[in-house]
């Protein structure tokens, strides 16, 4: 069974920290995303990756940065946390058309 | 540039009631469409897919959309709501190998 793993459900972190979302895909599937969901403005692509260290920024990858140095785990890192940045963060992986959803993980910045 | 909407934010429904939510979206080619939904606490997953085979695509759990191109529209449809229906749905465009544009989703409330 296909699946996407993400290290955390639920983060509380303070402004200024520097944060990691992990993800991890069993899929073998060469491309990975993360987006950040927030109420009325749906998913919204942050970064996303087509290979090993190969990265692209998505529409709102600003406070972000992100790291994949092996296929099947993809990085979200926020080097100085804001209170902007609280919100679900979700991370999918594809095989062409149809995207495969990690959990999410709600963070909160204090 | 593509993009999404889906047309009220909420929609409330009876049980066994006919689901419908609507979805339209622009895009300079011909696009791949999708539902997908959301239960509370979980992450996305597919409910159906067009990709330019039959206009008329069945999903999981008894949902369907069509694909109208004069309209450029995608509603999905269910014709008896379920309690188990409530969640969020969220239509989709993927105009290019590796991005897709998501809508800002419909909440949908099934009242018994």
């Amino acid at each position: 069974d296909v699946k996407v793993t993400q290290s955390s459900r639920y983060l509380v972190k303070r402004t200024g920290e520097k944060v990691f979302l992990e993800c991890v895909q069993d899929m073998d599937h060469e491309n990975m995303f993360w987006y950040r969901q927030d109420p009325g403005l749906g998913l919204r692509l942050i970064y996303f990756s087509y290979d090993v260290k190969m990265k692209e920024k998505g529409d709102i990858p600003e406070g972000y940065s992100v790291s994949r140095e092996k296929k099947e785990r993809f990085s979200l890192i926020l080097e100085s946390a804001s209170t902007n940045q609280t919100s679900m963060y979700l991370c999918a992986s594809s095989v062409f058309d149809e995207q495969f959803f990690g959990p999410g993980t709600r963070l909160t910045v204090l | 540039a593509q993009s999404v909407t889906q047309l009220g934010s909420h929609v409330s429904v009876s049980e066994g009631a006919l689901v419908l939510l609507r979805c339209n979206y622009s895009s300079s080619v011909p696009p791949y469409l999708f539902w997908y939904v959301q239960y509370p606490n979980q992450g996305l997953q597919l409910l159906l897919k067009y990709t330019s085979a039959a206009t008329l695509v069945k999903g999981i759990n008894g949902f369907e959309a069509e694909f109208k191109k004069s309209e450029t529209s995608f509603h999905l449809t269910k014709p008896s709501a379920h309690m188990s229906d409530a969640a969020e749905y969220f239509c989709a465009v993927q105009t290019s190998y590796d991005k897709v544009i998501f809508g800002p989703g419909t909440s949908l409330s099934v009242i018994p």
